[in-house]
């Protein structure tokens, strides 16, 4: 069965602090995928990964940055988090070419304080 | 400027009553178009999809009608059951132009028993 899991359900930080949210594919899949979810605005793609150590902006990357060191895994890092930041995040995966969908991951609550 | 636009934000239906979910696109390039579910605090699930050469796809409860002049698309589902009451996101994504998905805001239906 088709598998991405992000490391954590629920987070609490604090301004300031780095955060890393962690994602593992077990598809073998070529892009992987960062949105946030805000109410009203639906999924908004911080940013995107084709293949091991590429990345793409998306269309809100300020304050983020990614990591694609292995094809299985896709990490978003949150330079110093802020209040904003406040959201959920979603991790998603999918294969290369035409007519395929994207698979996502549980998803993870942070809330910055 | 959104994309794709869900200009409903919810919905609610009476069970065993046909849902119909609308989605408009501005970006004549995409041509690929997907649903997802999304139950709360829960990651979106692919529900179906449909290519820009069918005007139409069936997969049991739900089908997709795809109307490419009017840049429109719409999600019925017959019948309403109360487990179908979750977020429904349309996505769409332009294969040739990049892999990654455009996201609408979401409608919220609410299948009442």
């Amino acid at each position: 069965d088709v598998k991405v899991t992000q490391s954590s359900r629920y987070l609490v930080k604090r301004t300031g602090e780095k955060v890393f949210l962690e994602c593992v594919q077990d598809m073998d899949h070529e892009n992987m995928f960062w949105y946030r979810q805000d109410p009203g605005l639906g999924l908004r793609l911080i940013y995107f990964s084709y293949d091991v150590k590429m990345k793409e902006k998306g269309d809100i990357p300020e304050g983020y940055s990614v990591s694609r060191e292995k094809k299985e895994r896709f990490s978003l890092i949150l330079e110093s988090a802020s209040t904003n930041q406040t959201s959920m995040y979603l991790c998603a995966s999918s294969s290369r070419g035409r007519g395929t969908e994207a698979f996502f991951g549980q998803g993870t609550r942070l809330t910055v304080v | 400027d959104q994309q794709v636009k869900q200009n409903s934000p919810s919905l609610s239906v009476q069970e065993g009553r046909i849902s119909i979910l609308n989605c408009d696109y501005t970006n004549s390039m995409f041509d690929y178009f997907l649903w997802y579910k999304k139950y709360p605090a829960e990651g979106p699930t692919f529900l179906i999809s449909i290519s820009s050469i069918k005007d139409k796809n069936e997969d049991g409860r739900f089908t997709v009608f795809l109307n490419k002049s009017a840049k429109h698309l719409s999600l019925h589902i017959v019948p309403s059951q109360p487990g179908d009451s979750a977020v429904y996101f349309c996505a769409a994504s332009a294969r040739n132009y990049g892999q990654n998905f455009v996201f609408g805001p979401g409608t919220r239906l609410s299948v009442l028993p």
